[in-house]
């Protein structure tokens, strides 16, 4: 089965500051990857996805994340924090095929922004 | 498109009472999750159901929680007798089988079990 773990549950970082959010998953096969972001009061939406094509991924917002498959890491990046960007990401993770479309999400971070 | 919409946004009842929580998927979505997020254990599959059936409840808590889909653009999950401890917010997410597994959330449903 596969999973995800995010490397701690809350982040700060100032204005203007890169943001760099960690996400290690396991699969026993090439996954899908996602990125998921929750607004106060809202549901998840989708930021990016990684499914097999560049291993570095460009999504809403400015963010970013790469595939790096020696380290089964799929880090979200931006380079410059916004006081807009201040919510919960979710990495999630799920099998490459069509049929049952479980994606699993990780526990989540917290991202504050400083101003 | 009008999104996932999901009724009501905010729900308070009584420990006893019977809760319905309701879902319209995108139009076109043949697949539907319902999951639950709380403070200690996160976000939590509950019941996933592709064209109308459901296909895995293995996330269904215990047998006070029922879901049901009777058409593509409908679905309930409902909990009888609610108790304190299903506090939480509910969502709703569809996708389309030739989606790549996007899920598209509801807005989800806040409920207090008093």
């Amino acid at each position: 089965a596969q999973s995800v773990t995010q490397l701690g549950s809350h982040v700060s970082v100032s204005e203007g500051a890169l943001v760099l959010l960690r996400c290690n998953y396991s699969s026993s096969v090439p996954p899908y990857l996602f990125w998921y972001v929750q607004y106060p009061n809202q549901g998840l939406q989708l930021l990016l996805k990684y499914t097999s094509a560049a291993t570095l991924v460009k999504g809403i917002n400015g963010f970013e994340a790469e595939f790096k498959k020696s380290e089964t890491s799929f880090h979200l990046t931006k380079p410059s924090a916004h006081m807009s960007d201040a919510a919960e990401y979710f990495c999630a993770v799920s099998l490459p095929r069509g049929g049952y479309q479980k994606v699993t999400f990780g526990t989540g971070t917290k991202l504050q922004v400083i101003p | 498109d009008a999104g996932v919409i999901q009724s009501p946004r905010h729900e308070v009842t009584e420990m006893g009472q019977e809760v319905t929580l309701r879902c319209k998927p995108i139009s076109g979505h043949n697949s539907l999750f319902w999951y639950r997020q709380t403070m200690m254990r996160g976000l939590e599959l509950l019941i996933y159901f592709n064209n109308n059936v459901p296909i895995d409840d293995s996330g269904m808590p215990e047998d006070r929680f029922s879901a049901k889909m009777p058409n593509a653009s409908f679905s309930t999950l409902k909990i009888q007798p609610s108790e304190p401890r299903d506090s939480a917010v509910y969502f709703c997410a569809s996708s389309l089988a030739s989606g790549g597994n996007i899920q598209y959330f509801g807005a989800g449903t806040r409920l207090s079990v008093l």
